[in-house]
Parts: structure tokens; C-alpha cells; sequence
């Protein structure tokens, strides 16, 4: 069975600083796909960004950006440059093996941001 | 840019009640998801369907629950005789492809009393 672990359940950071959000998984699969959710109070579960197993280049999304470690089976989620409007629940997330299938959370973690 | 639309935002019902969560997936897209989250706690995937049938659906979809696409816009959860437990936010989710991202709606709240 898929399982998605988040060790971190609340994190703070300065505004303006850098943040590294964790998450571990584990599959048996070899092409698949990782995301990140962002769910700020009204919970609304917002994508924040998407990783392919099978690129070996990080994503970025301008201040969000995750390092893949595919061998370790890590995806973490640094913010940088954090900003009042990032604190939020974050969410890794990894899909099912079978084509369109679910997607398995992780626990969550809280982000806060002090001015 | 097209949106995952839900309704009601918010539902309030007693228990033993009835209720039906309606969804308005993104129109191309053919595969659709429950998913619920109670407060507090991480998000629970319900069921999955395709091809007007349930491709998935989890240890927590028991007989109580059902889903329908009653015409070729709406996605609906029924929840039969709600419990206090069912209390929850509802989120529904849809793609295009079984290999793109799974986009969601803005939840509904229900609340059983």
C-alpha cells in the first residue's frame, strides 16, 4: 500500500525567509507523479505545485520549488521569500497505481508566518 | 479558467437525515472523486468514477453512501441516514486524464447534528 508521511505537523518562518516543508512516501511504482496542496483557512485544497518521478530536474513555481530525491523517496517543499499569504495547511500527495486512481495524503502541516 | 464548482457550501442536517452534495466537475474531464476531510485531520479519499461507473472507493464508502452523474454536467454524493461522524468538509475533485492533476472544488461543510 501507498503511504505519504509528513513528520513536520507545524513549522513557522519570518516573513521574507526560506522555509522547507518535508514528506516522505513510499510506492512501488517507477513513473508517478507528487504534488503539493496548499489549504489556507476558507479550506480550499489549492495546487501549489507538481513533480514527475521521471524528470530529474526539480519543479519551480516562482517561490515555490521541491527537492525530489527519487532514491530516498523525498519530496520536500521549499518556500522562499515567504510571504503573510503562504501560512496555510500544506498537503503532499501521491496518486494510486492504477491509471486515474486516488490520491493519498499526507497528515499536513501547518505553516505559520510571523512579520 | 474553468473551476470545480460545489454547492452547498454549507449544510447543516440531523441526524438519520438524508443528504446529496452536488459537484459540477470541469466539463472535459472524465474522471471524478469524493474526497473528505474532518477537522483537524488529513484528507480521506471516498471514491473515484469513470465511464458512469465507481473505478475505487475506499473502506469508508460503505452502503451508506452513493454517487451518481445524473446527466452530463453533475456529479453527486448521496449520504443516506447521516451520523454524527459524517460531519466533514466534502471535497470533490475531477481530471481529464488519469495522468494529469487532480483539481478540486471549494468543499462543502456538513455538519450533523
Amino acid at each position: 500500500a501507498q503511504t505519504v508521511t509528513q513528520s513536520q505537523p507545524e513549522m513557522s518562518v519570518q516573513e521574507a525567509e526560506t522555509v522547507t516543508l518535508s514528506c516522505t512516501y513510499d510506492t512501488s511504482e517507477s513513473d508517478y507523479y507528487l504534488f503539493w496542496y496548499k489549504q489556507p483557512p476558507s479550506r480550499q485544497m489549492i495546487l501549489v505545485i507538481r513533480q514527475e518521478a521521471y524528470k530529474q530536474q526539480n519543479a519551480t513555481e516562482n517561490r515555490f520549488s521541491v527537492n525530489f530525491q527519487k532514491a530516498a523517496k523525498s519530496f520536500s517543499l521549499k518556500i522562499s521569500d515567504s510571504q503573510l499569504g503562504d501560512a496555510a495547511m500544506y498537503f503532499c500527495a501521491l496518486p494510486g497505481e492504477t491509471s486515474g486512481s486516488r490520491l493519498t495524503f499526507g497528515e499536513g502541516t501547518q505553516l505559520t508566518v510571523n512579520p | 479558467e474553468p473551476e470545480v464548482t460545489q454547492t452547498p457550501s454549507h449544510q447543516v442536517t440531523q441526524m438519520g437525515q438524508e443528504v446529496i452534495l452536488r459537484c459540477v466537475p470541469i466539463s472535459n474531464h472524465l474522471y471524478f472523486y469524493w474526497y473528505r476531510q474532518i477537522l483537524g485531520q488529513k484528507v480521506e479519499f471516498l471514491v473515484s468514477f469513470y465511464n458512469n461507473e465507481i473505478s475505487e472507493k475506499s473502506e469508508i464508502f460503505d452502503d451508506q453512501f452513493s454517487v451518481e452523474r445524473p446527466d452530463g454536467s453533475n456529479f453527486t454524493l448521496k449520504i443516506r441516514s447521516t451520523k454524527l461522524e459524517d460531519s466533514a468538509m466534502y471535497f470533490c475533485a475531477s481530471i481529464r486524464d488519469s495522468q494529469e492533476t487532480q483539481y478540486f472544488g471549494p468543499g462543502t461543510r456538513l455538519l450533523v447534528l
